[in-house]
């Protein structure tokens, strides 16, 4: 029940196009969702996160769309550039245990 | 604002060996946060400090692993004696106190032990 299902392992997309990275989780009482992005030799960066109350969340090209129903939630990064390259962490916490559950990543690269 | 710095960053050691990491946190940071991230996995909590006292140690193997804060600040982990599996990187990060508020990470220590 504590696990995060993080999908896909890795994923290549052209430059301009959408990166769709999922999660799924068990636990209800989960109440944070944050994703992580981390470049190689540095630590995870808090890219975007949602609370159950919202369906979706955007901040420039990176959307969170949740789906309290399914339990499940999903990155979409828009116009993906090189830059974006980068493994991508989603994560979850509950209101009770403050402890970040994550999941397994998704390295994302985008061809030029 | 400076951010979170760790040392050394790459470590390479023979199993049965001991080694520590260095962790400094962001500045006025009260809680500091010890991980493990073993190659395509996530990062696993190890440790929690809130100032110089530890909150949360239930993931960190005991029998091996120590870490501490003393004055509150700067913040240490050892692992004695250092198994094959143990190999990953140790990240360390820190927040403002307070359950929800955002975790800043260093750029880790990768570990490998041979």
């Amino acid at each position: 029940q504590q696990q995060v299902k993080q999908s896909p392992q890795s994923l290549i997309v052209q430059k301009g196009g959408i990166s769709i990275i999922n999660c799924a989780y068990e636990n209800t009482a989960f109440d944070y969702f944050p994703w992580y992005q981390q470049f190689p030799g540095k630590g995870p960066a808090l890219l975007i996160a949602i609370r159950p109350d919202v369906s979706e969340k955007k901040e420039g090209r990176f959307t969170i769309s949740f789906n309290k129903s399914a339990k499940q939630f999903s990155l979409h990064i828009m116009d993906s550039q090189p830059g974006d390259s980068a493994t991508y962490f989603c994560a979850a916490r509950g209101d009770s245990n403050y402890q970040l559950i994550w999941g397994a990543g998704t390295k994302l690269i985008i061809k030029p | 604002e400076a951010g979170v710095a760790q040392s050394p960053r790459y470590k390479i050691i023979e199993k049965r060996q001991s080694v520590a990491f260095w962790c400094n946190p962001i500045s006025g940071h009260a809680t500091l946060y010890w991980y493990q991230q073993i190659l395509g996995q996530g990062p696993k909590l190890l440790i929690q400090f809130q100032n110089n006292g530890v909150v949360d140690d239930s993931q960190l193997p005991k029998d091996r692993f120590s870490a501490e804060r003393l004055k509150g600040v700067d913040s240490t982990l050892k692992i004695q004696p250092a198994k094959l599996e143990d190999s990953a990187v140790y990240l360390c990060a820190s927040s403002r106190a307070g359950t929800r508020a955002e975790q800043y990470f260093g750029p880790g220590t990768r570990l490998t032990v041979t």
